[in-house]
Formats: structure tokens, sequence, C-alpha cells
């Protein structure tokens, strides 16, 4: 299994461009997640979702787009970038929501100029 | 809601040591709590996930302690080692959202 992969690894964008981050899990995991790592404030819920056609808001949602319309797969779409989306991005998988155990990617490092 | 405290934010020990990270949330409430490592630029990964019906979890040199009441769990690194140098993140349920909250991390580096 090759577990959670993320990609890219590194991505510079300009302010107001749009991308997709790409997150799959190969282990018929439902629930799968985005959080957003930034100095001093910790790792933070984006959106999640519990199974293929159903996605929810986390604590830091806002100028963010997710969608899930195959088990395997969770992107997470920045549709107008912002200086302030500079960030580490990590997706997550469990077997079922939460409070199962979280597995993580190996992030994807974003800068926006 | 939920607050992870972790301290201490930053250790730095010889080779050999055996070592304490604290972890304290504010809700007790919790289902588990997750240890994490996280080496520069990866991802995390899990070390020990501990249920709240037990009180402690092992995996070879680690050891992790959870009291619910008090709202504390502790990572216990016995004989560390230089390759043990990371950063060692608690989390538990409660995020919100079905999310986890973490601590922000103790940033550990073992001399050799």
């Amino acid at each position: 299994n090759a577990g959670v992969t993320q990609t890219p690894k590194f991505q510079v964008l300009k302010t107001g461009q749009s991308m997709t981050l790409q997150c799959a899990q190969d282990m018929n995991h439902e629930y799968m997640s985005w959080y957003r790592q930034d100095p001093g404030m910790g790792l933070r819920l984006i959106h999640y979702s519990v199974g293929a056609g159903i996605t929810d808001q986390g604590e830091v949602p806002n100028g963010y787009n997710v969608s899930r319309s195959t088990t395997e797969d969770f992107p997470l779409r920045l549709l107008s970038a912002a200086p302030s989306q500079t960030s580490v991005y990590f997706c997550a998988s469990s077997p079922d929501r939460i409070p199962y155990e979280q597995y993580f990617g190996p992030g994807t490092r974003l800068t926006v100029t | 809601k939920q607050e992870v405290t972790q301290i201490p934010a930053a250790l730095s020990v010889p080779e050999g040591e055996n070592l304490v990270l604290n972890c304290s949330f504010t809700d007790s409430a919790i289902y588990n709590l997750q240890w994490f490592r996280q080496d520069p630029g990866k991802g995390l990964t899990s070390l020990l996930l501990i249920q709240s019906s037990q009180r402690e979890q092992t995996s070879g040199r680690l050891n992790a302690s959870l009291d619910k009441s008090s709202g504390r769990s502790t990572l216990y690194i016995a004989a560390s080692q230089p390759g043990d140098s990371a950063t060692y993140l608690c989390a538990v349920p409660g995020g919100g959202a079905d999310g986890l909250t973490f601590g922000k991390g103790t940033h550990l580096i073992i001399q050799p």
C-alpha cells in the first residue's frame, strides 16, 4: 500500500491564481480530511469528508473548496490564491470518521507571492 | 472548545537519557489521544493511539499514558537516540466538525 499520497510536494503561486492540491489513498478509507500547518498555529482542519459525495467544513474553510467523487481521492481547490494561504497542507485518512486512527500524507508546501 | 497544550515547546538532551513529553487537554470527554512524530519537512507519522478506556500504550522504547480525569497524557521515550530527534505532536478528537485538535508540538533534539 502506498498509503496517503499528495501531489505536488512544492508549489509557488501568484496571488489570484487557482490550483488543486491532490490527495489519494489506497486503503479504502471512508474518512478523509485536509489540514493546514502554520508556524505557531499548529494544524487546523480545513475540510473533511465522511464518504464519497459527502463533504463538510472544518475550522478554516474560507478560500478552499473540496469534492469527493470517489473513495480514493479528495482534492483541495484554491480558487483565488492569497498570501495568507501560504502554508503546508496535509491530507489525512482513516477507516471511518473520527475517532479512528488518522494516517497523514507527506504534505504540500505552498507559497503564494 | 477543546485546547491542547504541549510542554516543553523544545527540549535538547544528550543521547541515552530517558525523557518525558507532556500533553494536556481542556475537555476530558475524549474518545482517544494520538501521538505523532514529524520530521523536518515531512508528514506526520502516527506513533501511538490510546483509547479513552486505556491508561497506557507501548511501542518499543515509547510508552504513552493517558489520565482523562486530569486531562493529561505523557509520552515517555526510553534510552533516547539521535534518530529520535523530531517534533512530537499530540492530538485529540474534538476539533469541531469531526476533526482533531493538535498541540503545537515539542521539538526534540537528541545530542550524540
